[in-house]
């Protein structure tokens, strides 16, 4: 499968710990992004990466977040303390510069009770 | 206003018929549209763009968009249940940058 990976699918977790989701991009792709969809939403902006390079950060981005994309090729991101309404489908995706199309994995879906 | 505005339905179609799913957007500078299917509890799924004005086919699909109205439509022929979804109209803020506005999505339901 060559698609975007995202791992894990479902995370429960608990008011005040923190959690980090995984996110491979496909393979030749070197922007990658991450947008969080509470329901009955599109799909939010939260922050971008060309390589490496963390070029924008949505103002949803509070200072819990934080992103990560290391060697350029996977990402991660991280939610300190998570707050009940941090629950929320986060997606990935990723897209090759110059295109305008992104591919989307299929997410990570966390519930914080 | 938001960028880009979509009903968000549901929207209930019998099978066969000709689905029309619409958004408006307001800034004038957008120049790619993108519309992406959503299954419950999946990823959004890419299913055709178009640049500028004009018609973009792809078998039972017709993505179409009119810049003087500031207004994008999907057409779905010959509608079948398993095209019943969230359909969600995109574009990106800037040029062939792929950082994605959304609509809410508007969902589809194909009965038999």
């Amino acid at each position: 499968d060559t698609g975007v990976s995202q791992n894990p699918r479902h995370k429960i977790t608990k008011r005040g710990q923190n959690v980090t989701f995984r996110c491979d991009p496909i393979s030749e792709h070197n922007r990658l992004y991450w947008y969080r969809q509470t329901l009955g939403q599109g799909p939010e902006f939260l922050t971008y990466f060309q390589n490496e390079a963390q070029l924008e950060k949505s103002r949803l981005l509070s200072d819990r977040f934080s992103a990560e994309r290391p060697k350029g090729s996977f990402s991660t991101l991280e939610i300190q303390r998570t707050e009940q309404g941090d629950s929320a489908m986060y997606l990935c995706a990723s897209s090759s510069q110059g295109a305008p199309e992104a591919f989307f994995g299929q997410g990570t879906r966390l519930t914080v009770v | 206003q938001k960028e880009v505005e979509q009903d968000p339905g549901p929207l209930s179609v019998p099978e066969g018929a000709i689905v029309s799913l619409n958004c408006t957007y307001s800034n004038s500078a957008f120049q790619y549209f993108m519309w992406y299917r959503q299954y419950s509890r999946k990823g959004p799924e890419l299913l055709m763009y178009t640049y500028s004005s004009g018609n973009k086919e792809d078998g039972r699909f017709t993505a179409q968009v009119d810049k003087s109205s500031k207004y994008i439509s999907l057409f779905i022929r010959d509608s079948q249940p398993s095209d019943s979804a969230t359909y969600l109209c995109a574009t990106p803020f800037s040029g062939t940058a792929s950082k994605l506005t959304f609509g809410t999505g508007t969902r589809l339901q194909v009965t038999l």
